[in-house]
């Protein structure tokens, strides 16, 4: 089956560690990208990626860093440096294409609790 | 990128047309008009994208008005399992304008009751 994955599925850490979660995606798409999501909130952008070793800051990039060394995988790392880190994150994908279809392909989140 | 507005929150009956409408007035002429619908504690999934006038799928059909300031969902005759939050986005993730990201506000909670 084609798809994205994220894990793992629920992630509890200490306050001053860093951790880092992981995306793989077998949908051979171009763009990868990383939301994070707050209780009753909507999605905000923390890193996009739209070719294998490049990536862009997001809305909300500080405290967090990423590598896109291979085309099927994006990890997300929460730094230490990040102040309020406990929140769901989502991992999407999406083909490049030209009319652009704005449908990105998500996978089903990993909730990090740092305790 | 364009803001978009949308009511924060719409209640419905089982077996009901619902009509989500989300203003997008700063709208740019490359942007396109896209609806992702999302349970609690799953990521989003597309519903439908269009750009004029209207489009229809096997779930949904958007309506746009020629002025493209604003946007109307349709869901046909709703069912429990449509209670989601849905997102109107503007913008467009490749092609000439190339800005790469889209935008996801705060959305709609659709409640369908019995």
């Amino acid at each position: 089956d084609g798809g994205i994955t994220q894990s793992p599925k629920y992630l509890f850490r200490k306050e001053g560690q860093n951790v880092t979660l992981s995306c793989e995606q077998n949908l051979n798409h171009d763009a990868m990208y990383w939301y994070r999501q707050d209780p009753g909130q909507g999605l905000r952008l923390i890193y996009y990626s739209q070719i294998v070793n490049d990536f862009q800051k997001g809305d909300i990039a500080e405290g967090y860093s990423v590598s896109r060394e291979k085309k099927e995988s994006f990890p997300l790392t929460v730094t230490s440096a990040q102040k309020n880190p406990t929140a769901f994150y989502l991992c999407a994908s999406s083909i490049q294409s030209s009319p652009p279809i704005n449908e990105q392909f998500f996978g089903p989140g990993t909730r990090l609790t740092v305790l | 990128l364009a803001k978009t507005t949308q009511p924060i929150s719409m209640d419905s009956y089982e077996g009901q047309e619902v009509n989500i409408t989300c203003s997008h007035n700063n709208i740019a002429t490359n942007d396109y008009i896209t609806w992702y619908q999302q349970f609690p504690s799953q990521g989003p999934r597309f519903i439908i994208q269009g750009y004029k006038t209207k489009v229809t799928n096997e779930v949904a059909s958007l309506f746009i008005p020629a002025d493209r300031k604003s946007s109307t969902l349709s869901l046909p005759r709703v069912s429990l399992s449509d209670t989601a939050v849905y997102y109107c986005l503007v913008g467009a993730l490749h092609g000439s304008s190339n800005t790469g990201k889209l935008i996801f506000g705060q959305g709609t909670t659709l409640q369908v009751k019995p």
